[in-house]
């Protein structure tokens, strides 16, 4: 499978601890996007990469996120002092970065439960 | 700001039934609207997207949307539903980099 991949799935956690999840993107897509969808809503954008350097970041994006792409591959997204709001699906998307705007092309998301 | 509305949480169709989804938009400058499926625990899919030209937009799996400019409407169709498209439909603008989804439209297609 040649699509957008995260790691992990599922994930639950206890307030307070901090989380790390991972998007590998297709291959050769240059742009990448982290999103985040709790029930009932449309994704909600938190931030976005153009190879390694981080473009674009949302309000929704506390101190508490940070987001890398240390070497215009993969992308880590950390959560530190979880709270229960915190809880959601976390999608990643990646596109080719050559038009745009281009189509982005999203992973399965990784749940995030926050006790 | 970029927005898009969709004013319908449910849509039920019959299958072998058109169907259609529906989307507003509210931007500046010219739209570059989307639309996206999403089935139980998977991500979004592309289904089309309108950049610029033909007001009628083919994507996957059978799907097409109208852009009407002064209804500032980007509608979902399909001539004839199936059951296989009973999922959550989203639609989207996108300026670069910072996709604004709608809060989705489950459809349900019954057999």
């Amino acid at each position: 499978d040649t699509g957008v991949s995260q790691n992990p799935r599922h994930k639950i956690t206890k307030r307070g601890q901090n989380v790390t999840f991972r998007c590998d993107p297709i291959s050769e897509h240059n742009r990448l996007y982290w999103y985040r969808q709790t029930l009932g809503q449309g994704p909600e954008f938190l931030t976005y990469f153009q190879n390694e350097a981080q473009l674009e970041k949302s309000r929704l994006l506390s101190d508490r996120f940070s987001a890398e792409r240390p070497k215009g591959s993969f992308s880590t997204l950390e959560i530190q002092r979880t709270e229960q709001g915190d809880s959601a699906m976390y999608l990643c998307a990646s596109s080719l970065g050559q038009v745009s705007p281009d189509t982005q092309y999203f992973g399965p998301g990784t749940r995030l439960t926050v006790l | 700001a970029q927005s898009v509305a969709q004013p319908e949480d449910q849509v039920n169709v019959a299958e072998g039934n058109p169907l259609t989804v529906k989307c507003t938009y509210s931007v500046s400058g010219n739209p570059y609207l989307f639309w996206y499926v999403q089935y139980p625990n998977r991500g979004l899919q592309f289904l089309l997207k309108y950049i610029t030209g033909d007001n009628l937009v083919k994507g996957s799996y059978g799907f097409e949307a109208e852009f009407n400019k002064s209804q500032t409407s980007f509608h979902l169709k399909k001539p004839s539903a199936l059951v296989s498209d009973s999922a959550l439909y989203f639609c989207a603008v996108s300026p670069p980099g910072d996709m604004r989804f709608g809060a989705g439209t489950r459809l349900t297609v019954k057999p």
